[in-house]
C-alpha cells in the first residue's frame, strides 16, 4: 500500500501534556503536510514542510521531517481538551498523487 | 472570506442509482480536489481539477468521474452506486497552480455524507 504508517492509532493523555504523534512513508516526497479533522467535519490545515526542511513550528505545534528515514512528526505542546480531534499527515507524491495516513485519534481529557 | 462549500450535506441513495455532489471552492482558488473517507479505507484521493482540466486521479473505477466549471465550481458523480460506496465524500480548494506539487495547503468543506441502501 502506498499508505504509510501513523502512529500511535489512538493517544488520550490529560491536558496540558505533550502530544506525539509519528508518520513513517515509502516513497519520495515533494512535501509533507499534517491536517487535524474534527468529528465528521472536513480537514483543517495545520503545517505543510518542504522536502528540504527539517522543522516547522506553529504556536504549539513543532513538525519534523527525517527523509533519510521517510519519517516525520507532529508534536502538540500543552495540550488543551480542544485539541481532541484525529491526526493525518499527508504526502505529496511526484506522480501527483496525495497519499494519506490512516490517522492518529487524540484524546486530551481535562 | 466563504469557506468551500460542499451540497448537499447528507445524502441517501439506492444501489444502481447515480449521485451528483457539489464544491463550491474558496474565491480565487482553482484547484479542487475530491476525496472519499470510509472508517475502513481511511481517505483514500479521487481526482483534481485545475482549470476545468482533471490534472490528477487516483485510483477509482470509471463510475467516479466529476467535472470542473468556468467559476471553479466542482461537481462529482458516481454512477451504478454500490454499497461501498457509502462514506464521507470531501472536497478542497486550493491555490496549487503546479501540477503535481501541491505546495499550498488544502481548504477542505465538511462534505457530504452518502449512504447507500
Amino acid at each position: 500500500s502506498q499508505q504509510g504508517e501513523e502512529d500511535p492509532q489512538a493517544l488520550s493523555i490529560q491536558e496540558g501534556e505533550n502530544a506525539t504523534m509519528n508518520c513513517s512513508y515509502k516513497t519520495s516526497i515533494n512535501n509533507l503536510q499534517w491536517y487535524r479533522q474534527n468529528s465528521g467535519r472536513g480537514l483543517v490545515h495545520l503545517i505543510l514542510i518542504r522536502s528540504n526542511e527539517r522543522e516547522k513550528h506553529s504556536g504549539r505545534l513543532r513538525v519534523t521531517l527525517d527523509t533519510s528515514k521517510k519519517s516525520s512528526s507532529l508534536l502538540i505542546t500543552a495540550s488543551r481538551a480542544a485539541d481532541t480531534a484525529s491526526y493525518f499527515c499527508v504526502r505529496s507524491s511526484n506522480t501527483g498523487k496525495l497519499i494519506f495516513g490512516q490517522g492518529t485519534t487524540l484524546q486530551v481529557k481535562p | 472570506k466563504a469557506g468551500v462549500t460542499q451540497t448537499p450535506r447528507y445524502l441517501i441513495k439506492t444501489r444502481g442509482q447515480q449521485v451528483t455532489l457539489s464544491c463550491s471552492p474558496i474565491s480565487g482558488h482553482r484547484s479542487v480536489s475530491w476525496y472519499q473517507q470510509t472508517p475502513g479505507q481511511g481517505l483514500q484521493f479521487l481526482f483534481e481539477y485545475f482549470s476545468e482540466t482533471q490534472r490528477n486521479k487516483g485510483n477509482f473505477p470509471g463510475r467516479f468521474s466529476g467535472r470542473q466549471f468556468s467559476n471553479s465550481r466542482s461537481e462529482m458523480n458516481v454512477s451504478t452506486l454500490e454499497l461501498g460506496d457509502s462514506a464521507l465524500y470531501l472536497c478542497a480548494s486550493s491555490f496549487n497552480t503546479q501540477a503535481a506539487s501541491y505546495n499550498s495547503p488544502l481548504h477542505f468543506g465538511n462534505g457530504t455524507r452518502l449512504t447507500v441502501t
